[in-house]
């Protein structure tokens, strides 16, 4: 088992580039999220998804697109990317929302 | 709302150190409480849980107890060690319909200096 995995692990965007994380999980896990991580806020939701085909925002969506086509893919696009979304990005998985959660390596993304 | 408050840091003890990190919850109905740790440059990895009250988790020589009473759920460890150093995060997890979230706290930056 892989767990949960995240690429690229570092990338550097310049003003207005788009992207996409990708996450991946072997655990047939049902629920997936996003959560960007600054300092001293914690860890905030950005998305999540509780099966394939279904996705909804969480407290800070704006400036992110998912989607889920399949159960063991959740990706994460940013538009236009803003110096403002220079973070650490962890994808996580769980059987139910509210169980535990099993997170990636994380992605350290920085916006010039 | 669901909230989780945690004690700020940096905590910074001694090896061999006893450890508490506060942690209090505000949530409607009846949550399961988790300890999460981060260990620099990885991700968050569940450390201990709890899915009712007076349920103790414990893992790793570190416990907590699910104290409805007082809607707490503090970290404790009787002797700390470097290994150890890490940031802990509470969380607090709802099954209510439409409602089901992990919710985290800010996060403690723990440090042991041999």
């Amino acid at each position: 088992n892989a767990g949960v995995t995240q690429t690229p692990k570092f990338q550097v965007l310049k003003t207005g580039q788009s992207m996409t994380l990708q996450c991946a999980q072997d655990m047939n896990h049902e629920y997936m999220s996003w959560y960007r991580q600054d300092p001293g806020m914690g860890l905030r939701l950005i998305h999540y998804s509780v099966g394939a085909g279904i996705t909804d925002q969480g407290e800070v969506p704006n400036g992110y697109n998912v989607s889920r086509s399949t159960t063991e893919d959740f990706p994460l696009r940013l538009l236009s990317a803003a110096p403002s979304q220079t973070s650490v990005y962890f994808c996580a998985s769980s059987s139910f929302p509210a169980d535990t959660q099993y997170f990636g390596p994380g992605t350290r993304l920085t916006v010039l | 709302g669901n909230s989780v408050t945690q004690m700020e840091g940096p905590v910074t003890l001694s090896e061999e150190a006893f450890l508490t990190i506060n942690c209090t919850y505000t949530a409607t109905g009846y949550p399961s409480l988790f300890w999460y740790v981060q260990y620099p440059g990885e991700g968050l990895q569940l450390l201990l849980k709890a899915t009712k009250a007076d349920d103790k988790g414990s893992n790793k020589g570190f416990e907590a107890t699910y104290r409805k009473e007082t809607t707490s759920f503090h970290l404790e460890k009787g002797s700390v060690q470097v290994s150890d150093s890490a940031v802990y995060f509470c969380a607090l997890g709802l099954s209510n319909f439409g409602n089901e979230k992990l919710t985290f706290g800010t996060g403690t930056r723990l440090t042991i200096i041999p």
